[in-house]
């Protein structure tokens, strides 16, 4: 089973530029996560989609920040415009469980994509 | 709101022996989880626990879980090199599926 896919795996910008980030669930997996991960800490979710809906942009920074998954399978995350502090590592995970089932969830996670911002 | 405290953040082991890495959480978490990373690697699912004195093994590798003391152990048997990496434990709130990591714990496991 092929396993989530993201691209490309490294991006250096300088501030003000815009950048994308793409990502391929798991076949079949209706739920895409996008975390954002600083060096030194752990994953923070940006956003969660349920096929291609939005469930959670809390933590997305509107203002610069915007997701979308088309057709519920692929997704972009896009950037626009860098700030220096956006330098990080984003990471895409899918899972097959959809939100509020109760049922046990395990993410499975991409390899990522570091971003600098220079 | 849901926070996630792992410590230690940096372990430095010899080969053979035992040590836990802990996690607490601020409130009530539907599920906690394990997972590791390696350097310029994804996170991989390591455990996933559902209820209070849930007890998983798989290897070398112990995970348990005390939601009254909102708290998660991962004890390592025995280590060995292979298991030097960062584990991270999170968990999720509301039944949103929403994880939330604590900062990781680095293992390096020395010959």
């Amino acid at each position: 089973e092929a396993g989530v896919a993201q691209s490309p795996r490294y991006k250096i910008i300088e501030k003000r530029q815009s950048v994308a980030f793409w990502c391929n669930p798991i076949s079949g997996h209706a739920t895409l996560y996008w975390y954002q991960q600083i060096l030194g800490q752990g994953p923070k979710l940006l956003i969660q989609f349920q096929n291609n809906g939005v469930v959670d942009d809390s933590q997305l920074p509107k203002d610069r920040f915007s997701a979308e998954r088309l057709k519920g399978v692929d997704s972009t995350l896009k950037i626009q415009p860098a700030k220096l502090e956006d330098s990080a590592v984003y990471l895409c995970a899918s899972s097959s469980t959809s939100p509020y089932s109760g049922s046990k969830n395990i993410q499975y996670f991409g390899a990522g994509t570091r971003l600098s911002v220079l | 709101e849901l926070k996630v405290e792992q410590n230690p953040l940096f372990l430095s082991m010899q080969e053979g022996k035992n040590y836990t890495i802990y996690c607490n959480y601020s409130t009530t978490s539907d599920r906690l989880y394990w997972y590791r990373q390696d350097p310029g690697k994804s996170l991989e699912s390591l455990f996933v626990l559902l209820s209070n004195g849930a007890v998983k093994q798989e290897g070398r590798l112990m995970a348990s879980l005390d939601t009254k003391a909102r708290l998660s152990t991962l004890h390592i048997t025995a280590a060995v090199h292979d298991l030097s990496a960062t584990y991270f434990c999170a968990g999720s709130q509301g039944g949103s599926e929403k994880l939330v990591f604590g900062k990781g714990t680095k293992l390096t496991v020395n010959p």
